[in-house]
């Protein structure tokens, strides 16, 4: 079965950077496109970035344009998120999460991870 | 950007009331929408994608309509599992944006 397995989430100061993982596995990894998508607390949804299959497109929202990248490993099943210049504004569980169809770049996901908290606070 | 608006924000219904959630986007994105469902400390959940496709093992009581700006997602006859947050999300353009959800609520 599928599962996706967020990790490196935690307590950083404002300005510091984390890196976070998404070990996934029950699928071909290098067949699916990823998203990440965060959720402040309390909040609503907000996604967050995008990459392709493999990795040759990625896309990102306003608000982490460079300062986060999205990255992956086909060759180890793992997603990442490279979190730089970090903010109060960027505390929230982050999720991983899988496209729904192989190859595609424009279809929803159907499977989430659990969340890892990532809080930036001094 | 393309903004998505959920209308109500707050729902309150009993169990086996019909409820509507209204999503209308910013401009058109044909039927490129997709509705999640959140419950308390979760992850999310596929319901409906395409507009009105309802994912594999979603109950049929889930529909979902429109396309281009406004869309809809029904729930027949609310059960004590549809208690819960609702979004829709829309994937015509990059970054794919969330609607601020929906909150349902038992009276």
């Amino acid at each position: 079965q599928v599962q996706l397995v967020e990790s490196g989430g935690g307590v950083v100061q404002p300005g510091g950077s984390l890196r976070l993982s998404c070990a996934a596995s029950g699928f071909t990894f290098s067949s699916y496109g990823m998203h990440w998508v965060r959720q402040a607390p309390g909040k609503g949804l907000e996604w967050v970035a995008f990459i392709r299959y493999d990795g040759s497109n990625k896309y990102y929202a306003d608000s982490v344009k460079g300062r986060f990248t999205i990255s992956r490993d086909n060759s180890k099943n793992t997603l990442y998120l490279q979190m730089n210049s970090l903010r109060a504004e960027d505390t929230a569980v982050y999720y991983c999460a899988k496209v729904i169809y192989d190859y595609g770049d424009y279809d929803p996901v159907d499977y989430w991870g659990q969340g890892t908290l990532v809080t930036v606070s001094s | 950007d393309i903004q998505l608006t959920q209308s109500p924000s707050f729902l309150s219904a009993s169990v086996g009331d019909r409820v509507t959630i209204t999503c209308r986007a910013s401009q058109g994105i044909s039927s490129y929408l997709a509705w999640y469902q959140q419950k308390p400390g979760k992850a999310p959940k596929l319901l409906i994608y395409a507009a009105s496709t309802l994912q594999s093992g979603v109950p049929s009581r889930f529909s979902g309509s429109g396309s281009g700006t406004e869309f809809t997602l029904t729930i027949s006859s609310l059960q004590p599992e549809d208690f819960a947050t609702y979004y829709c999300q829309q994937l015509n353009s990059y970054p794919h944006t969330f609607g601020g959800g929906t909150k349902v609520e038992i009276k």
